[in-house]
Parts: C-alpha cells; sequence; structure tokens
C-alpha cells in the first residue's frame, strides 16, 4: 500500500526550539508539499518540493525552512518555535506524469508550541 | 487572486440519504479538480477527480459533476452511511502541479 509517513503523529515544543517535522513517500514521486491546516483558514502551503534539493515558497513560508536530500524524504524546519505556529502540519507528494496529479497526503503531525 | 470556495460549512443528512457537496472555483483556466475526504485526526484522502473534457464522473457511491460555464462542482454521495461523516475538500489544478483547495465542509450523518 503506498503512502506518505509522517513521523510524529502528535508534537510538544517549547517556544525558541528549533522543530523538525520529518515526511517520507515511497511511490517515487517527484513533487512534496508541506502544508499547515487551522480552522477556519483550511489548507495552507507551506513550501514544497519538484525535485531533489530543490525549493519553492508557498504562501505562508515565514519562520519555516525545508530540506529535500533525497527524493523520498522532505523535512520541514520551523528555525525558532513559536505558539502562532502550533497547528495541524500535513505532507503531501505527487507525480507530475499523466496529467492526473492529485496529492497523497500523510496523517499528519499536530503539534503544539507552548 | 484565485479560489476555491464552498458554499455550506455544515451539512447534516440522514443516514440513507443523498448528500451533495457544492464547491464553487474562480480559476476559468483549471483543468483538474479532486474532492478529498478528511476523517477526524487523518489526513485528507483521494475520492474522485474529475478533468475539465468532462462534465460528470462516477465511483463508487459517489458521482461529481463539473459545470464549467458557472465554474461549479458537486460531490454527490448515495446512501449516505455513518462512515461518511467527515469534512470534504474540493481542490482545483493550479500552476505547476499545485492545487488550490476550498476550505471544507463538513458532513454530519445523522442515524
Amino acid at each position: 500500500d503506498v503512502k506518505v509517513t509522517q513521523s510524529s503523529r502528535y508534537l510538544v515544543k517549547r517556544t525558541g526550539e528549533k522543530v523538525f517535522l520529518e515526511c517520507v513517500q515511497d511511490m517515487d514521486h517527484e513533487n512534496m508539499f508541506w502544508y499547515r491546516q487551522d480552522p477556519g483558514l483550511g489548507l495552507r502551503l507551506i513550501y514544497f518540493s519538484y525535485d531533489v534539493k530543490m525549493k519553492e515558497k508557498g504562501d505562508i513560508p515565514e519562520g519555516y525552512s525545508v530540506s529535500r536530500e533525497k527524493k523520498e524524504r522532505f523535512s520541514l524546519i520551523l528555525e525558532s518555535a513559536s505558539t502562532n505556529q502550533t497547528s495541524m502540519y500535513l505532507c503531501a507528494s505527487s507525480s507530475t506524469g499523466g496529467g492526473n496529479y492529485g496529492y497523497t497526503f500523510g496523517s499528519g503531525t499536530r503539534l503544539t508550541v507552548v | 487572486g484565485e479560489s476555491v470556495g464552498l458554499h455550506l460549512p455544515t451539512l447534516s443528512v440522514q443516514e440513507g440519504d443523498n448528500s451533495i457537496i457544492n464547491c464553487a472555483y474562480s480559476n476559468s483556466a483549471s483543468d483538474y479538480f479532486i474532492w478529498y475526504k478528511q476523517e477526524s485526526g487523518k489526513g485528507p484522502q483521494f475520492i474522485i477527480d474529475i478533468r475539465s473534457n468532462m462534465d460528470k464522473r462516477q465511483g463508487q457511491r459517489v458521482t461529481v459533476l463539473l459545470n464549467k460555464t458557472v465554474k461549479h462542482l458537486s460531490l454527490q454521495i448515495a446512501a449516505t452511511q455513518p462512515g461518511d461523516s467527515a469534512v470534504y475538500f474540493c481542490a482545483e489544478s493550479g500552476t505547476a502541479s499545485k492545487l488550490t483547495f476550498g476550505t471544507g465542509t463538513r458532513l454530519q450523518v445523522t442515524l
């Protein structure tokens, strides 16, 4: 069963900590995405990547960075966690080929910054 | 900017009835649309998709209708079951393989 795996379901971190959220996909997808999901705001794109070592800013990149050293892994980094980064974080991947680029999502990481 | 929206934030239906969830989109250049289902505590799951050269597509108990004239997308669920209770998102293709998502409609199935 193909999947996108996020390393943690729940995380609690302190303000100012550096936080790493890991995402791995086993579908050989070219594209990977990080979203945050907040009530009433829907899914907001933080960063995405179309290839290894490539990254593009999404709609809300401030306070975040990403790393894609291998095709299957896309990491989201909170450089200095703040309480307004408390949210559900969703990773997704998709294929470029075929013209149908529906995303496959991970189960999400609920991050609480205290 | 371009956006995807939903008419009803919450929809309550009785078990066994049909459900219709609506979505308006604004990017007339979008050529691919998807419906996702998100259950509590889980990531969104793909339900069904449709390309802009079609106006209807059917899956198992689900049908997606696309009206390009009025830029409207709908998801129909036949014989709604308690397991259908979830938040449903529509998404449209944007630029360079990125999808734009609506804010979601919560479907509540009552017994």
